[in-house]
């Protein structure tokens, strides 16, 4: 069964400053994709990012990127320039076909 | 840009009764989903619905549960006599297609508070 883990339970970082929250999963597939949700506060899970297994190229999104390790099956997400609205629950989840598999979750806290 | 809604925003029901949370996926998404986040906790897969039937569901998802798409545009959680323990948050998601590179876009959520 495909899992997904992510270590950090918790992180913190400064305003303006960048931090990388960790993702592993574990799968015997080759095609598949990899999501970040966050969820804020307000308790919505929002799409930050998305990750096709089959592309080499690191997916990125304004001030989110990733990098995409397939041979490790790592999948972390860089948040450059931090800002106060990044503070939420990071969800990593993975998907193949109709399974949607989500990790524990990170809590990440901006300090101004 | 289309959304998925969810309501009520908060349900307040007394244990042993039966709640219905309501969701209207996109209209033109196929694959309809219900997950659990229980407090502080991770976001937990119930059930997905696709044609007209339940397609994938988890342990959890036991014969308390059942989902129903009655209208063509509402997908419904029922939850026959509710227990404390079904305190929870209620997230309905959809997907236009089942393929992996689509993902999930989510109501909301229903806060359902136990008493």
């Amino acid at each position: 069964a495909q899992t997904v883990t992510q270590s950090q339970p918790e992180m913190s970082v400064q305003e303006a400053e960048t931090v990388t929250l960790s993702c592993t999963y574990d799968t015997s597939e080759s095609d598949y994709y990899l999501f970040w949700y966050k969820q804020p506060p307000s308790r919505q899970m929002i799409l930050v990012i998305r990750q096709e297994a089959y592309k080499q190229q690191n997916a990125t999104e304004n001030r989110f990127s990733v990098n995409f390790q397939k041979a490790a099956k790592s999948f972390s997400l860089k948040i450059s320039d931090s800002q106060l609205g990044d503070a939420a629950m990071y969800f990593c989840a993975y998907a193949y076909g109709q399974n949607f598999v989500f990790g524990p979750g990170t809590r990440l806290s901006v300090l101004p | 840009e289309p959304e998925v809604t969810q309501t009520p925003s908060h349900q307040v029901t007394q244990m042993g009764q039966e709640v219905i949370l309501r969701c209207v996926p996109i209209s033109n998404h196929l694959y309809f989903y219900w997950y659990r986040q229980i407090l502080g906790q991770k976001v937990e897969f119930l059930v997905s619905f696709y044609n007209n039937e339940i397609s994938e569901k988890s342990e959890i998802f036991d014969d308390q549960f059942s989902v129903e798409r009655p209208d063509g545009s509402n997908f419904t959680l029922k939850i026959r006599s509710t227990k404390l323990e079904d305190s929870a948050m209620y997230f309905c998601a959809s997907r236009r297609q089942g393929l992996s590179n689509q993902p999930q876009h989510f109501g909301d959520g229903t806060r359902l508070s136990i008493l």
